[in-house]
């Protein structure tokens, strides 16, 4: 069966600081994967997504930056963090209906 | 992708059947629906989803009637487990970008 991983689970990072955070999938091959963030109290943006190795689409400008070195590795990264980082995000991969199934999460506090 | 329209709070018995509506009146004839919950802290769960017939997998049973306009969830047994926010959307799977837009969602409460 498909798991899918992150972590770390809970981070507390100072502005300006880099950040990197890892997805990792088992079980299948070549997903789509997604990565998105959830603001306290609010719904789901999506932040990238990829269709395959090496290949980002952004969906929206900002401080953050993806890549899919490995076909069941995704990782979100920043060079220097902003408090509006801050944040719930979540990796999701999609099935064969397009329908996402996401990883447990890793929240994000900048101070 | 089609506008859904969910109640914005139901309870539940437990051990009761919780069934959870869902209106897409403007749903086209390739569009899935799909089913999410998010319980508090978490990320989003799938659920289940169908085109037009009646699906039921290891969580849930969904209900599409004969126009496709609206469905209903149905958690046969509801538990305490199932307390979250329940999300409807109904989207035509593509190949590119699939970002799920969540509404305001049904907030389901199971008490004892």
């Amino acid at each position: 069966s498909q798991t899918i991983h992150q972590w770390p689970a809970t981070l507390v990072q100072p502005v300006g600081s880099p950040l990197s955070l890892e997805c990792t999938v088992e079980g299948t091959s070549n997903p789509n994967l997604y990565w998105y963030r959830q603001a306290a109290g609010r719904g789901l943006q999506l932040l990238f997504y990829s269709v395959g190795i090496g290949q980002i689409s952004s969906e929206v400008p900002q401080n953050l930056s993806a890549s899919r070195p490995q076909d069941r590795q995704f990782i979100l990264s920043s060079k220097k963090l902003l408090l509006s980082d801050s944040g719930f995000y979540l990796c999701a991969w999609s099935g064969a209906f397009r329908e996402q199934f996401f990883g447990p999460g890793t929240r994000l506090t900048v101070l | 992708d089609a506008k859904t329209t969910q109640p914005p709070s139901m309870d539940c018995a437990e051990g009761r059947a919780a069934n959870l509506p869902c209106n897409h009146s403007t749903i086209s004839g390739n569009e899935y629906v799909y089913w999410y919950r998010q319980i508090h802290s978490q990320g989003p769960q799938y659920i289940i989803h169908g085109l037009k017939n009646n699906e039921t997998n290891e969580m849930a049973s969904l209900i599409i009637t004969e126009d496709r306009k609206s469905s209903t969830l149905i958690l046969p047994h509801a538990t305490l487990r199932d307390t979250a926010v329940y999300y409807c959307i109904v989207r035509l799977p593509g190949y590119n970008t699939d970002k799920l837009i969540f509404g305001t969602g049904t907030r389901l409460q199971v008490f004892p």
